[in-house]
């Protein structure tokens, strides 16, 4: 079946340091949203890509589309304390109405 | 603006016992969501609605779990009987209207967290 993978699953950085998450699914997006979800939390909405190829940028959070819309990034320039929590992507299968997240990465900063 | 609204935040059963969730969602919103998120994993979809009618249901256990949203606002969830394996955090998230392929965003509520002993 369907599957989106997120690498790594864990990730430990001092604070000042870049971190980034990579998202791969196994069948073609319509489109991938990403989710921050803080330790005891709900998800919450990043931000969200529709076109092969598109970078979107958030201050310090950027994003990138595959050209096939099949895997995803998502790069944090100078990590902060504040950016701890588990990061998902997630989308719609292209051509079914099934949407899937993927399995996070966990991020953790040191001060 | 209110968000999601869950009930209850906290439910203890044993196995073979039934439970109930409730969800309401951000009003306007036509499509609400019900997700399984076991500890340490990303959120399952386990039905999506769109006003009352069901879009996506396949990732339900369908001898056990039912859901419905009778009325195209608030939603239930029910589990019976429950399992071990159903200990999870069940969220429920609400967004606008989607249009084909083009899924909105997803407000979340606070989540029930599920424990069967």
């Amino acid at each position: 079946g369907q599957q989106v993978m997120q690498i790594p699953q864990y990730q430990h950085v001092q604070e000042g340091e870049d971190f980034t998450t990579y998202c791969n699914s196994s069948t073609t997006l319509s489109n991938i949203q990403w989710y921050k979800q803080r330790p005891g939390g709900h998800p919450v909405f990043l931000i969200q890509l529709v076109k092969s190829g598109e970078v979107k940028k958030q201050k310090r959070l950027t994003f990138q589309f595959g050209e096939a819309k099949k895997n995803s990034s998502l790069h944090i320039t100078a990590t902060q304390t504040t950016d701890v929590g588990t990061y998902f992507c997630a989308g719609p299968e292209y051509n079914f109405n099934k949407f899937y997240f993927g399995s996070g990465t966990k991020l953790n900063v040191k001060p | 603006e209110a968000g999601v609204a869950q009930s209850p935040r906290y439910k203890i059963i044993e196995k073979r016992q039934s439970v109930a969730f409730w969800c309401n969602p951000i009003s306007g919103h036509a499509t609400l969501y019900w997700y399984q998120q076991i500890l340490g994993q990303g959120p399952k979809l386990l039905i999506q609605f769109q006003n009352n009618g069901v879009v996506d249901d396949s990732q339900l256990p369908k001898d056990r779990f039912s859901a419905e949203r009778l009325k195209g606002v608030d939603s239930t969830l029910k589990i019976q009987p429950a399992k071990l394996e159903d200990s999870a955090v069940y969220l429920c998230a609400s967004s606008l209207e989607n249009s084909g392929a083009a899924y909105n965003e997803q407000f979340f509520g606070p989540g029930t967290r599920l424990t069967v002993l």
